[in-house]
């Protein structure tokens, strides 16, 4: 079936690493991708990552796959104040018509 | 470019008003469109997709309905609004074979009261 699991709430201290977890069903999807909420706003996409690889890094973010256990990681390095936000993962659906699967959601606090 | 507008950005109904959310993209053709709706506190969840002209799918049963009448318009509508309708609607779109997934409009706060 379709489910992207993530934990609700995660708290860091301004300038540590925030590690935002999550896992996902379908071992068939292409792309695992993160989408970052700020207050009252759409999302905004922060990265993406091809099935195929393991690890990607942009700047600060470090996205890791481990497809055996169907675990996806993003890591944001020298976390600051405006990282607040609700982080979602997604998965492709391997049905088609590019539906996208979202988790429920990671709130992170980040706090001086 | 492509860009993709949605309106209005907030919205206070009253129970067993019509709805009516626009959603447009431009720069782009044949779009795959999305609305999903998330509830407060909560996740994402898919209401409606289409991926062409007149062609809607829906993914989950309720009191609301979409339409597609020209390419790069998607329409999110009720005849009677429930109090359980409340919550932020998003419309999205992306293109078949594109890798970088969605691409979000900036949302409609809807309130039923």
């Amino acid at each position: 079936g379709e489910d992207v699991e993530q934990s609700l709430f995660l708290s860091v201290r301004e300038g540590d690493s925030s590690v935002i977890n999550c896992t996902y069903t379908d071992s068939s999807s292409t792309y695992l991708y993160w989408y970052k909420q700020e207050p009252g706003a759409g999302l905004q996409l922060l990265t993406y990552i091809f099935s195929n690889m393991d690890m990607k890094q942009d700047q600060r973010l470090t996205v890791l796959l481990n497809k055996k256990d169907k675990h996806l990681s993003l890591r944001i390095a020298d976390t600051q104040t405006g990282d607040s936000a609700i982080y979602f993962c997604a998965e492709t659906f391997s049905g088609g018509y590019n539906k996208l699967i979202f988790g429920a959601g990671t709130r992170l606090a980040v706090h001086p | 470019s492509q860009t993709i507008h949605q309106w209005p950005a907030t919205l206070v109904q009253p129970v067993g008003s019509p709805l009516s959310l626009e959603c447009t993209v431009e720069g782009t053709s044949n779009p795959n469109l999305y609305w999903y709706r998330q509830a407060a506190g909560r996740g994402l969840q898919l209401l409606f997709y289409s991926v062409g002209i007149g062609q809607i799918s829906s993914e989950v049963p309720q009191n609301l309905s979409a339409s597609r009448p020209q390419d790069r318009q998607f329409i999110l509508s009720s005849k009677k609004l429930l109090l359980s309708d409340s919550g932020f609607y998003l419309c999205a779109w992306t293109s078949l074979g594109r890798s970088y997934g969605y691409t979000f409009g900036s949302g409609t706060r809807l309130t039923v009261v």
